[in-house]
């Protein structure tokens, strides 16, 4: 089994319905987050969680909110989806690890959910 | 704030060609700088990393030197294989434990 397994990998809706991605993880870490990517603007952060009390919001929040069910669960919800969400989402998580140059910000990725606004 | 500059793809090349693909970056302080690759269909994953100044990171072939005087943080690799086709991003850390990537740069290599 993949570290960090996100499920849908595809999806197509309509505009105003509510989706939500789903996140699980078996690398034990307790940061988790939500990017979205588009073509020709890279990655852009959504949502981070450094712990299940700990929820963050990133460059990209609105329209989008998440929730952190247990360390290894971290959903993103958009609760009334519109075409401009289009894109691929991903799920990624870290270790802090010890001290400001360890493994912190070394994140591993989950495949992907590509959704579609129609 | 902190921003990744990337030359933009797509980058074609020979197999055994040599590879370039530049990055600069804006931070304050003293970031940690990695790259990272997307293969089709597939989550980034890390290649390499470097987090202080003159450090060179390498993996599978592929380095890169932190140049501080410079901003930059090039990625290089001595012959390409059909197999290194992906996207690749650049990436740093700085206060607030926060990733900041570029835009990435496609490379396709042909036999």
């Amino acid at each position: 089994d993949a570290d960090v397994t996100q499920t849908p990998r595809n999806r197509i809706t309509k505009t105003g319905k509510r989706i939500m991605l789903e996140c699980s993880q078996t690398k034990g870490h307790d940061r988790m987050y939500w990017y979205r990517q588009d073509p020709g603007l890279g990655l852009r952060l959504i949502y981070y969680s450094f712990d299940v009390k700990d929820i963050n919001k990133g460059e990209i929040s609105d329209g989008y909110s998440v929730s952190r069910q247990a360390q290894a669960k971290f959903s993103l919800s958009l609760e009334s989806a519109i075409p401009n969400q289009t894109a691929l989402y991903f799920c990624a998580t870290s270790d802090p690890g010890n001290g400001p140059r360890s493994g912190a910000n070394v994140l591993t990725f989950g495949a992907g959910s590509r959704l579609t606004v129609l | 704030g902190n921003s990744v500059t990337q030359m933009e793809g797509p980058v074609t090349l020979s197999e055994e060609a040599f590879l370039t693909i530049n990055c600069t970056y804006t931070a304050t302080g003293y970031p940690s700088l990695f790259w990272y690759v997307q293969y089709p269909g597939e989550g980034l994953q890390l290649l390499l990393k470097a987090t202080k100044a003159d450090d060179k990171g390498s993996n599978k072939g592929f380095e890169a030197t932190y140049r501080k005087e410079t901003t930059s943080f090039h990625l290089e690799k001595g012959s390409v294989q059909v197999s290194d086709s992906a996207v690749y991003f650049c990436a740093l850390t700085g206060g607030g434990n926060k990733l900041t990537f570029g835009t990435g740069t496609q490379l396709k290599v042909e036999l």
